[in-house]
């Protein structure tokens, strides 16, 4: 069981925005940044977002990454078939001795 | 490019040991802290450990701390994951990634390989 909390599905129409969220903690998502990743089936998982709201380059602006308190959340606007993929948010728990903590995933299915 | 190229994984009995490497490639490695994530079949992913560019310090997630220990030879460009007295929730793809900073702390996964399975099974 994650501290990161993410709802286990989300779909949408293609052209639609779909919206993802990660609730965390003060001394996780309330206290440090947040990163996003996209895993297609059969592939390593790649950064989409980090630093909250930062893409790297060759990510679309489709993309986009915001927080609040101790939630995030990951938008893709002008959902494409080719987005159907599985979401991750990461981030450091300071409460934990550990590395860094990613939610429990997100599958995105356009309709 | 930057590349990571995981090996190691394999059928391992109950108990047993292995140990994974990473060669990396394409970046300055002690630069950079590294990581393990491993993911179960058909389960999301797991940050099981980090090390920093010097690997003088480490960071072990409860799951697995005190069985798997991690290590970076910076001459050969190669990180290491001993792991051991494994169990059968151990199975997944074990993947090495290339974190953002120096310091392992705060840093996240910029780059992964694509992985290397581990199996535990009699």
């Amino acid at each position: 069981q994650s501290v990161l909390t993410q709802p286990p599905s989300a779909s949408g129409t293609p052209g639609q925005r779909v919206t993802i969220s990660c609730s965390g903690s003060s001394s996780n998502i309330g206290r440090n940044y947040v990163h996003w990743y996209q895993q297609f089936p059969g592939t390593a998982p790649k950064l989409l977002i980090y630093m909250n709201n930062q893409r790297p380059s060759g990510v679309s602006d489709r993309f986009s990454g915001s927080k609040s308190g101790t939630s995030a959340s990951l938008a893709i606007s002008g959902l494409r078939s080719e987005d159907e993929a599985d979401y991750y948010c990461a981030t450091w728990d300071d409460s934990l001795s550990g590395p860094g903590v990613f939610g429990g995933g997100t599958k995105v299915t356009v309709l | 490019d930057v590349q990571l190229v995981e090996s190691g994984g394999g059928l391992v009995q109950p108990g047993g040991s292995r140990r994974l490497s990473c060669a990396a490639s394409g970046f300055t490695f002690d630069d950079h802290a590294m990581s393990w994530v491993r993911q179960a079949p058909g389960k999301g992913l797991e940050w099981v450990s980090a090390i920093s560019g010097s690997g003088a310090i480490t960071y072990y997630a409860e799951s697995v701390k005190g069985r798997f220990t991690m290590s970076r030879d910076n001459s050969k460009n190669t990180l290491y994951l001993q792991i051991d007295s494994l169990r059968a929730d151990d199975t997944a793809l074990y993947y090495c990634a290339k974190l953002s900073g120096k310091a392992a702390v705060q840093a996240y996964p910029l780059i992964w390989g694509q992985g290397t399975m581990v199996i535990v099974s009699s």
